[in-house]
């Protein structure tokens, strides 16, 4: 079983809809949780960290933990093109000691 | 632009070279992390140092041999390498592993085509 699972889509949204990205985790001992941008040929962006349960938001990003239910998601408002992308969630567990990623859901925000 | 250099972004080796790709960050971060990255598929773990001892090498073969000179740099050493070693090679670091602001920074990436 994969440590950390992604839709890997490809998911598309109309231009000014919102994206919802999701992301389950495996290890109970998980704290942190992060999502990074990677547009296509370029390297990871990290756009929102999350360490405990509720809502974080940043601009038209929201970032949503559940650690009961082992999900994190992440909600783009007002999808632009430029949100296309994969997003990677990454999970920290002290007993790995690392970064784990998921393997990314693409999304493609259509004109 | 990114807090993590790499350089080069591009490099093209054969299968008999040598060749160095390096890193470099300023951000008083004491871990660093060598990452290998296929086409569409998400960043694969290759190395960790931590305080710039080496703590984790993810059964990387011996063709890839890192080295941390000092707080600040990264580098990945290449020799023999396969044209399955063809990616993009990622650097990236964080605060020292077991903060919870552990959160990495990557570099741009070097992107190696073995022929």
């Amino acid at each position: 079983q994969k440590e950390v699972e992604q839709n890997s889509g490809p998911l598309s949204v109309p231009e000014g809809a919102i994206a919802s990205l999701n992301c389950t985790y495996s290890d109970r001992g998980s704290q942190s949780f992060f999502w990074y941008r990677q547009y296509s040929g370029k390297s990871p962006e990290l756009i929102m960290f999350i360490y405990s349960n509720g809502d974080k938001e940043d601009g038209r990003f929201t970032a949503q933990l559940n650690k009961a239910s082992q999900y994190v998601s992440l909600l783009i408002r007002d999808s632009q093109p430029s949100d296309s992308a994969t997003y990677l969630c990454a999970v920290n567990s002290d007993s790995a000691r690392q970064l784990t990623f998921g393997s990314g859901t693409q999304l493609t925000v259509l004109p | 632009d990114t807090e993590v250099t790499q350089t080069p972004k591009h490099l093209v080796m054969g299968m008999t070279n040598k060749k160095s790709l390096k890193c470099e960050q300023h951000m008083g971060h004491r871990a660093m992390y060598w990452y290998k990255q296929k086409a569409k598929k998400p960043p694969e773990l290759m190395f960790v140092y931590s305080y710039e001892k080496l703590s984790i090498n993810e059964s990387v073969p011996s063709r890839f041999s890192p080295e941390c000179p000092n707080s600040s740099l990264l580098n990945l050493h290449l020799h023999a390498l396969q044209p399955e070693d063809s990616a993009l090679y990622l650097c990236a670091s964080s605060q020292a592993p077991g903060t919870k602001t552990y959160g990495y920074t990557f570099g741009s990436g070097t992107r190696l085509t073995v022929v």
